[in-house]
């Protein structure tokens, strides 16, 4: 089945590095443009970024810029996030999705999320 | 920035009516979708481009969108439907994906 399965969270002290990882099974992950959105804890949905799905273009929230980038591994049917120079206010829960091709910029299939906390 | 402001929360009786509504500058102008989010639970889409419902999405879930509202409409609400509603749209300006500050929906 269609399905996206994030992994890579965990504590991490502030300033430091957290690589997250979605692969995505069950669909041609290299027609899908895809996202990571987060949620702090208790809080309301949060676009970080986006990449096409050639990988050619991105797109990133000024909150994450310079610190966040996306890529991904067509081949591996692999999406990544790299944060750099974690701060508190990046904790929250990952979530990675896909673009719908019948509707740009809708998200409609998303993983279950990964946990990142950043606290010394 | 664009911003989308929705009511934090809507109370509905069983079989009731509930809308939940998104105010954002001209959203008339944009293609909105609209998720819920049960606790622990990642979002789920429910509706897409303003009306459109994504399959094993039951028909009671219905949009709307015009000037500088979009609403959501659940009809014969049941007590499963209880959950935090999120509108989105994809801001062309900043070339960034909005979304509203959310709703919770409490079935009494």
């Amino acid at each position: 089945q269609v399905q996206l399965v994030e992994s890579g969270g965990g504590l991490v002290k502030p300033g430091g590095s957290l690589r997250l990882y979605c692969a995505a099974s069950g669909f041609t992950f290299s027609d899908y443009s895809m996202t990571w959105i987060r949620q702090a804890p208790g809080k309301g949905l949060e676009w970080i970024t986006s990449i096409s799905s050639s990988g050619s273009s991105k797109q990133i929230a000024d909150s994450v810029k310079g610190r966040f980038t996306i890529s991904r591994d067509n081949a591996k049917n692999s999406l990544y996030l790299q944060m750099n120079s974690l701060r508190a206010a990046d904790t929250a829960v990952y979530y990675c999705s896909r673009e719908a091709l019948t509707a740009n910029d809708a998200f409609d299939i998303w993983g279950q999320g990964t946990m990142v906390t950043v606290s010394s | 920035s664009y911003v989308l402001t929705q009511t934090p929360s809507v109370s509905v009786a069983p079989g009731k009516t509930a809308r939940i509504t998104c105010v954002g500058n001209n959203i008339g102008s944009k293609s909105v979708h609209w998720y819920h989010q049960k606790p622990g639970q990642a979002p789920v889409l429910v509706i897409y481009s303003d009306t459109d419902r994504p399959s094993g999405i039951p028909d009671r879930f219905s949009g709307s969108n015009s000037g500088n509202t979009a609403a959501l409409t659940i009809s014969r609400v049941e007590a499963g439907d209880e959950a935090d509603y999120y509108c989105q749209v994809w801001d062309s300006s900043s070339d960034h994906v909005v979304f509203g500050g959310g709703t919770k929906l409490t079935v009494l």
